[in-house]
This record gives C-alpha cells, sequence and structure tokens, in this order.
C-alpha cells in the first residue's frame, strides 16, 4: 500500500529564503509526482507534475526533482516570498489515483 | 473561464439530510473524480469516473452515491449524513489513466454536518 509523507509539517521561514520541502513514498512503481499548493479556506493549484521518467521539472522559482529508486522527490522553493505562504502537498500518480502527503504548512514572513 | 467548478461552495445540513453536490468541468477531460479532505487536513481519493463508467470506489459507505451524466460532469449524492462526514470534497478532472496528465481541482465544497 502506497504512503506519502511529508516532512517537515511546518516551516517558518524570513522573506529570500531558499529552501527545500521533502517527499518521501514507499512504492516506487508510480505513474506521477505531482506538486500542488493550497491556500487557506481554498482549492488545490497544480505547481508542477514530474512523469515518473523524469528527474525533474522547473517553473519560476520551483524546482522538483524526483528519484523513483530511492522514494523521494524534493520541491525548491528559490528566493520565498511572503506570497508563498500557504500548505504545499505532493501527490503520487498510482494507477488510475493521486495518493496524497500530509502537506508541509509553509509560512514566510517578511 | 473556469476549469473544475463546483456548487454548492458551502452546505450546512443536519444528521440524517439528503444533499447533492455539483461538479462540472469544461477542459475535455474524459475522467472525474471525488476527493475527501477531513478536518486534519488529509485528502484521500473517493472515486473516479471515467467517460461515465465508475473506475475506482474507494471503499466509500454506500450512502455515497456519485453520478455522471456526462462526461463533463460528475455529481456526488449523499443519503443520510452523519457527523463524520463533515469535511471539504473537491472534485478533480483529467485525461484518462493520470501517467502523463495533470489532475486539475474543484474549489472545493465545505460540508458541515450538524
Amino acid at each position: 500500500k502506497q504512503e506519502v509523507t511529508q516532512i517537515p509539517a511546518a516551516l517558518s521561514v524570513p522573506e529570500g529564503e531558499n529552501l527545500v520541502l521533502n517527499c518521501s513514498f514507499t512504492d516506487s512503481a508510480i505513474y506521477n509526482l505531482q506538486w500542488f499548493r493550497q491556500d487557506p479556506g481554498k482549492g488545490l493549484t497544480s505547481l508542477l507534475l514530474i512523469q515518473s521518467s523524469q528527474r525533474e521539472q522547473t517553473s519560476g522559482r520551483l524546482n522538483a526533482s524526483l528519484d523513483k529508486s530511492s522514494g523521494r522527490s524534493t520541491l525548491y522553493i528559490a528566493a520565498s516570498q511572503p506570497g508563498d505562504s500557504a500548505t504545499y502537498l505532493c501527490a503520487v500518480g498510482n494507477t488510475d489515483k493521486l495518493i496524497f502527503g500530509t502537506g508541509t504548512r509553509l509560512q514566510v514572513f517578511p | 473561464d473556469t476549469a473544475v467548478s463546483q456548487t454548492p461552495k458551502y452546505l450546512v445540513t443536519q444528521m440524517g439530510n439528503d444533499k447533492s453536490i455539483k461538479c462540472e468541468q469544461n477542459l475535455g477531460h474524459d475522467t472525474m473524480y471525488w476527493y475527501k479532505q477531513d478536518s486534519k487536513k488529509f485528502l484521500k481519493i473517493m472515486f473516479s469516473y471515467n467517460n461515465k463508467e465508475l473506475i475506482i470506489n474507494e471503499t466509500v459507505p454506500n450512502r455515497f452515491s456519485p453520478k455522471s451524466p456526462d462526461k463533463a460532469h460528475l455529481n456526488l449524492h449523499i443519503n443520510s449524513l452523519e457527523l463524520g462526514d463533515s469535511a471539504v470534497y473537491f472534485c478533480a478532472s483529467s485525461h484518462y489513466r493520470a501517467k502523463d496528465y495533470e489532475q486539475y481541482f474543484g474549489p472545493g465544497t465545505r460540508l458541515t454536518v450538524t
């Protein structure tokens, strides 16, 4: 049974820092991995999708990497801003569904 | 230009009632999903439909009955609501077999059962 864990559960950093969010999964037989952002009381915004054959994806200040063999993905956020404050969720694509991690709640203070 | 929309956004009801949540997507996707986010913010798949056919039912009580009248719509009907059904319900869509395609989520429906 696939289990997805995210560390840390919460993170508070000053503006301008580069930071790394971690996601680990127990079954390496995945189709893809997707990173989402969720603002309080809002829906999910897709940030990046990494296919199982890819090693990383980049979008603006975000870079996500995938190491299937070790069951890990990282989301790197460069030059963090207060507007980056949100909960970040990773989700592993397995056959016909996404299996979500527990989330990292990020706060970036000015 | 809304991609995945849900109605209502908020739903407050009493135990024992029956309620429905509607979902529509205009992305041309052929697969739609319902996810539940509990009070601890954990998201879990409930159902998925491909071309109006059920492909996933994750041991959800049979009080929950999804209905897909066409590829663009997936509604969720809940009978005999219980306190434990209180949660945020998200609809999502993608192309079939999420291998190479992203899932896009609706804004969620916050259900409160009193």
